[in-house]
């Protein structure tokens, strides 16, 4: 298992346009996150999906925003009609809600930069 | 609304040393916290986590205090060295809950 991935990691962008980022996550694991995080800042809480189901979504995510993860498997997170307030790191994080663990395995990120 | 301190912004300790860093949270009581590190670039990576019921854990050169009462938890890294300079988040979380709510973290940067 190589841990999360998500893709691209680097994604420059101008003022208005779409833009869609992936998260895979650790296989066994059935919980999937959502964060942002900008400079200088903790990571703040967008949304996150057990299986298939998004359970729960932070009021940070306005409706230019969308998360979907079919088939519980992998998860995306489109950005429409991007802002230059939307440049930020973007993490997706993924953990196991077997036996109640609480620990969240991070991605690398993607990089968002909205000129 | 929940509010999360961490101690400082940065901390610079020499080699050797003990560093003690402190999230003092308000408005909330988490059932559980958990520590990360976090390199520059990078997610983070989780280290710790300490129950409402513990009031210490170790693992290693790290050790986790957890007081309910004073609303503080210490994240304490003994023998520092130069690998463990990085920005360490305390992310305190509710017993129903799932979403992690971090601090802003503090730099801690360890000093050859």
């Amino acid at each position: 298992d190589t841990g999360v991935s998500q893709d691209p990691r680097h994604k420059i962008t101008k003022r208005g346009q779409n833009v869609t980022f992936r998260c895979d996550p650790i296989s066994e694991h059935n919980r999937l996150y959502w964060y942002r995080q900008t400079l200088g800042q903790g990571p703040e809480f967008l949304t996150y999906f057990q299986n298939e189901a998004q359970l729960e979504k932070s009021r940070l995510l306005s409706d230019r925003f969308s998360a979907e993860r079919p088939k519980g498997s992998f998860s995306t997170l489109e950005i429409q009609r991007t802002e230059q307030g939307d440049s930020a790191m973007y993490l997706c994080a993924s953990s196991s809600w077997d036996r109640g663990n609480r620990e969240q395995y991070f991605g690398p990120g993607t990089r968002l930069t909205v000129t | 609304s929940q509010k999360i301190e961490q101690n400082s912004e940065a901390l610079n300790i020499q080699e050797g040393k003990t560093a003690t860093l402190t999230c003092n949270y308000t408005n909330y009581s988490p059932a559980y916290l958990q520590w990360y590190r976090q390199d520059p670039g990078r997610g983070p990576v989780f280290l710790l986590l300490i129950r409402e019921n513990e009031k210490e854990k170790r693992k290693e050169r790290l050790k986790v205090t957890f007081d309910t009462t004073l609303k503080q938890s210490l994240f304490h890294i003994t023998a520092s060295q130069p690998a463990d300079s990085a920005t360490y988040l305390c992310a305190p979380l509710g017993a129903g809950s799932y979403q992690l709510t971090f601090g802003k973290g503090t730099k801690l940067s360890v000093i050859p």
